[in-house]
C-alpha cells in the first residue's frame, strides 16, 4: 500500500525568502504524485502533478516540484513566497495499477508566510 | 463553471440524528470521490463512484455511513445515527475518468461540509 510522509507539519518564512515542503513516499511501482493547497475554509486545489516524463514539473503559483525516484521524493519548492501563499500543503500519491484512482495524502504541511 | 457545489457548508447536530451531506459534481465528470479530514486521520477516502455506480466503499467507516448516486449531476452521503467521534469536514470531489487511469485526471474538490455532532 500506498504511503506518504510529509516531513515537516508546519513551515514559518519570511516573505521573499524561499521555501522547501518535502515529501516522501513509498511505492515499489510506478506512481503518480501531486500536490494540493488548501487555504482556509476551502477545498483543495491542484497545484501540480508528475505522471511520467521531465523530473521537475512546474504548477500554479510559481511552485514548482521534482520528481526523485532514487530518494523516493517529491519535494515542493517556491523561490519567493508571497503572504498570500499562507495554506496547508498536501502531497499525494497513487499507483498505477487497478486502484489508481485512490489518492493517498500525506499529513500536510502548514505553510506560514510572515511579513 | 460553477464548480463542486456542496451543502450545507456547516452543519451542528446531535448525537443520534441522520445527516445527510449533499454533492453536486463538475458537469461532465464521471468519477465522484467522498473523503472525510479530521486532524489525527487526514484526509481518508471513504467510497468512490465511476458512472454513478460505487466501485470502491472500503473506506467507508462502518455501516451508520452510507452513500448513493442516484444520477450524475448528484450524491448524498448519509450518516445514520451520527456519533461525536463523525465530527469532521467531508470533502466531495470529482473528475474526468479517462481510459488510463483516473488517477491521471485532476480531482477537483468541493467546499467541503464541516460536520459537528455534540
Amino acid at each position: 500500500a500506498q504511503s506518504v510522509t510529509q516531513l515537516d507539519s508546519q513551515v514559518p518564512v519570511f516573505e521573499e525568502a524561499p521555501v522547501e515542503l518535502r515529501c516522501n513516499y513509498s511505492s515499489s511501482v510506478s506512481v503518480y504524485l501531486f500536490w494540493y493547497v488548501q487555504y482556509p475554509n476551502q477545498g483543495l486545489q491542484l497545484l501540480l502533478k508528475y505522471l511520467s516524463g521531465s523530473t521537475l514539473v512546474k504548477g500554479i503559483n510559481g511552485f514548482e516540484a521534482e520528481f526523485n525516484k532514487s530518494q523516493t521524493s517529491f519535494h515542493l519548492r517556491k523561490p519567493s513566497v508571497h503572504i498570500s501563499d499562507t495554506a496547508e500543503y498536501f502531497c499525494a500519491a497513487a499507483g498505477s495499477g487497478g486502484s489508481n484512482y485512490k489518492l493517498t495524502f500525506g499529513k500536510g504541511t502548514l505553510l506560514t508566510v510572515n511579513p | 463553471d460553477a464548480g463542486v457545489i456542496q451543502s450545507p457548508r456547516h452543519e451542528v447536530t446531535e448525537m443520534g440524528q441522520e445527516v445527510t451531506l449533499r454533492c453536486k459534481p463538475i458537469s461532465g465528470h464521471n468519477s465522484l470521490f467522498w473523503y472525510r479530514q479530521t486532524m489525527m486521520r487526514g484526509l481518508e477516502l471513504l467510497i468512490y463512484f465511476n458512472n454513478n455506480v460505487p466501485i470502491d466503499d472500503s473506506g467507508m467507516p462502518e455501516d451508520r455511513f452510507s452513500a448513493k448516486m442516484p444520477n450524475a449531476s448528484f450524491s448524498t452521503l448519509k450518516i445514520q445515527p451520527s456519533e461525536p467521534r463523525d465530527s469532521a469536514v467531508y470533502f466531495c470531489a470529482s473528475s474526468a475518468y479517462g481510459t488510463s487511469g483516473a488517477s491521471t485526471d485532476t480531482q477537483y474538490f468541493g467546499p467541503g461540509t464541516r460536520l459537528t455532532v455534540l
